[in-house]
């Protein structure tokens, strides 16, 4: 079964940092590309970062572009995304989901199959 | 960017009945490169379809998707009451920002 398990939830003043984690299980996790979506509270998804298998491609969305740092150890199967210079509007249930779909001519296709549970991070004073 | 705009913003259906919800895309999405997700209160998001009509392993087949371009539909031929939840549509045709519409909450009449 396919499990992915975040943590790292906190809170954070403006302009601190956090590191998240996800936890993968049940399948080959260096097989797959693997990425974080945020939901503000009340909101809709809004897509943050992704990291191919090997770790050798990392995307970003522009809101966090510079600030947030995606990475990943195949060793330990689990994925991170470190978060510095932290907003009140990056306050948000962060999901790690599993990508499904292929790169091509330098363009990769990704949708989600597997979401973990989420984790919180509040940025407030 | 592309930008995802899903319609209804509310529907409100009864059991039994069908629903059609629309996501329009401000460009055309290349290869049908579009999913549908599922979402409960509390709860992780959960993929329905993929490239705009597959469903997803598990889902029943009371889900279906269509359509190409810029228009693409999700339609739930016959309500049950746990399919009462919010619906978000994906791109993923336009590497590397994948972008979502802004959902369709879908609650019980």
């Amino acid at each position: 079964e396919v499990q992915l398990v975040e943590s790292g939830e906190g809170l954070v003043q403006p302009g601190g940092s956090l590191r998240l984690s996800c936890a993968a299980s049940g399948f080959t996790f260096s097989s797959y590309s693997m990425h974080w979506v945020r939901q503000a509270p009340g909101k809709g998804l809004e897509y943050v970062s992704g990291i191919s298998s090997n770790g050798g491609s990392t995307y970003y969305a522009d809101s966090v572009k510079g600030r947030f740092t995606i990475s990943r150890d195949n060793s330990k199967n689990t994925l991170y995304l470190q978060m510095g210079s932290l907003r009140a509007e990056d306050m948000a249930v962060y999901y790690c989901a599993r990508g499904r779909g292929y790169c091509s001519g330098g363009s990769c296709y990704y949708y989600f199959d597997y979401w973990g549970q989420g984790t919180l991070v509040t940025v407030s004073s | 960017e592309i930008v995802l705009t899903q319609s209804p913003g509310t529907l409100s259906l009864s059991p039994g009945e069908r629903a059609t919800l629309s996501c329009r895309a401000s460009q055309s999405v290349s290869s049908s490169y579009l999913a549908w997700y599922q979402q409960k209160p509390g709860q992780a998001p959960r993929l329905l379809i993929s490239g705009a009509s597959s469903r997803a392993t598990g889902i029943p087949d009371r889900f279906s998707g269509s359509g190409s371009g810029t228009a693409f539909t999700l339609t739930i031929s016959r309500l049950e009451p746990e399919d009462f939840a919010v619906y978000y549509c994906q791109q993923y045709g336009s590497s590397p920002v994948y972008t979502f519409g802004q959902g369709t909450k879908l609650e019980i009449k």
